[in-house]
């Protein structure tokens, strides 16, 4: 079946600018993950769903980040004012709900590499 | 919290060999998943194996198994017989209450 989509696999926008990244999870899952990978580094947690609401946004880094998924399914990852620091590849990953709430192994889309000039 | 430490930034191993890519944790959580993504060039992550807490045996998953060591908390991925095409990045992660942590991965290297 299809997998974890990701659009744009590419985005170079100006400083200040505001962005939208889509993710489109493998269907059924309920669960979904987005992270930012720098290079050399790994993925760090941003904010994660099950279902419609934001389960823990713990890992937002401040308020100019917002994430939706109004209807469980697709979600969008909104960047306002954004910096050149927010440059990264952004992953995408969804999964079924492990069992007592657990984390469950995920399947990663192809991310979007963001670039802010 | 939750802590993932890969030691080794970078490994090298000859094709069809076998080689271990080293992973230590830290959690409060009692119970928890242990997870061994593979990153290609190409830039997507990719499920290998997954070892939980409380299970007994270790891991497999083909020509990965996971040596799970609760005590010394270590979840170490052993790859055998070594591929040209398993170059890549190894990133370990944990995850107990929803929120995954990964490490910042080893670079492995498969020489002909």
């Amino acid at each position: 079946g299809a997998g974890v989509s990701q659009t744009p696999s590419n985005k170079v926008t100006e400083k200040g600018k505001y962005v939208e990244l889509r993710c489109d999870p493998i269907s059924g899952h309920t669960a979904l993950y987005w992270y930012r990978q720098s290079l050399g580094q790994g993925p760090e947690f941003l904010i994660y769903f099950q279902g419609t609401g934001a389960a823990d946004d713990s890992g937002l880094p401040n308020d100019r980040f917002f994430a939706v998924r109004p209807e469980g399914s697709v979600s969008t990852l909104k960047i306002q004012r954004t910096e050149r620091g927010d440059s990264a590849v952004y992953l995408c990953a969804s999964s079924l709900t492990g069992a007592g709430g657990l984390v469950n192994e995920q399947y990663f889309g192809p991310g979007t590499r963001l670039t802010v000039t | 919290a939750q802590k993932i430490t890969q030691t080794q930034p970078g490994m090298f191993v000859q094709e069809k060999e076998a080689v271990t890519l080293d992973c230590t944790y830290d959690t409060s959580d009692q119970s928890y998943g242990l997870f061994w993504y593979k990153q290609p060039s190409s830039g997507e992550m990719i499920f290998l194996i997954y070892q939980g807490s409380y299970d007994e045996q270790n891991a497999t998953e083909g020509r990965y198994s996971l040596n799970f060591q609760k005590a010394r908390k270590s979840a170490n991925l052993v790859i055998s017989a070594s591929q040209l095409g398993d170059s890549a990045m190894y990133f370990c992660a944990i995850g107990g209450s929803y929120i995954p942590t990964f490490g910042r991965g080893t670079s492995l290297i498969v020489h002909p």
